[in-house]
C-alpha cells in the first residue's frame, strides 16, 4: 500500500526557519519529491531526493532517510511569499507516478 | 517557453451532465498526466500518457471518466455523467519523461463545480 503523513498546518514568522516532515509507506519506493502550491495556483516543483542526505537549493533544502522512510523540507529565511501549501510525494519505481500527501499549509506571519 | 495550457478555467454543470477539459502540454514533453485535486487534499493521479499510449489509468473511474491524447500532444478528459463528488480542480501536467526524476509542470487547472 501507499500512505504519506505530513502535518496539516504550520505557522512561522518572517525570517525564521521551518521544517516540514513527511513519513511514508510506499512499496517499491524510489524517491521523494516536494511541490509548492499557492492558493488557487498550480503545484510547482521544489526538489527530488532519491538518495539519502540533504539537497540544498537556495533557501530550500530537502532531506531523505530511506531507512527511516522519512524526509523533510527545510525553509530558511522565511518570506511572506512562502505562505503556501507544501506537498511531499513519493515515486514507486524509477518510472512510477507521484503519489501526493495531503499537504502542509504554511502560514508566514510578519 | 510556454507552460501547460488548460481550458476552460472554470465550469459549472448540473449532475448527470457531461463535461470535457482540454490540455496542451509543453512542447516536447512525452509524458502527460491528469490529476484530480479535491479541496484540502493533494493531487490524485487519474491517468498518465506516454506519448499517445496509456501508462497508468488504475485510478480513473472508467464508468464515467475517459481520456485521450491525440497524436501524442493535446489531451482531453471527459466526465459523463457527472456526480456531485466530481467537484474538484482538474490539473494537467507534463514532463520530459516518466518518474520522479523528471519535474512535472502543472497547468492552471479547471475548477469544476457540479450542482
Amino acid at each position: 500500500g501507499q500512505s504519506l503523513e505530513q502535518p496539516s498546518e504550520v505557522t512561522a514568522v518572517e525570517g525564521a526557519i521551518v521544517q516540514i516532515n513527511c513519513t511514508y509507506q510506499t512499496s517499491g519506493f524510489y524517491g521523494l519529491s516536494w511541490y509548492q502550491q499557492h492558493d488557487g495556483g498550480a503545484p510547482t516543483f521544489l526538489s527530488y531526493n532519491a538518495l539519502d542526505g540533504l539537497e540544498e537549493t537556495g533557501r530550500f533544502s530537502s532531506f531523505l532517510s530511506r531507512s527511516d522512510s522519512y524526509g523533510y523540507l527545510l525553509l530558511q529565511e522565511l518570506q511572506m511569499k512562502d505562505s503556501a501549501s507544501y506537498f511531499c510525494a513519493t515515486t514507486k519505481g524509477s518510472q512510477g507516478n507521484l503519489i501526493f500527501g495531503k499537504g502542509t499549509k504554511l502560514s508566514v506571519k510578519p | 517557453e510556454a507552460g501547460v495550457a488548460q481550458s476552460p478555467r472554470y465550469k459549472i454543470i448540473e449532475k448527470r451532465q457531461s463535461v470535457a477539459f482540454w490540455c496542451n502540454p509543453i512542447s516536447g514533453h512525452a509524458t502527460l498526466y491528469w490529476y484530480q485535486q479535491i479541496l484540502g487534499q493533494g493531487p490524485k493521479l487519474l491517468i498518465q500518457f506516454q506519448n499517445n499510449g496509456v501508462v497508468d489509468d488504475s485510478q480513473l473511474p472508467k464508468d464515467r471518466f475517459s481520456a485521450e491524447r491525440l497524436k501524442g500532444v493535446d489531451s482531453t478528459l471527459k466526465i459523463q455523467p457527472a456526480k456531485l463528488e466530481d467537484s474538484a480542480v482538474y490539473l494537467c501536467a507534463s514532463s520530459l519523461g516518466a518518474g520522479g526524476t523528471y519535474e512535472q509542470y502543472f497547468g492552471p487547472g479547471t475548477r469544476l463545480t457540479v450542482t
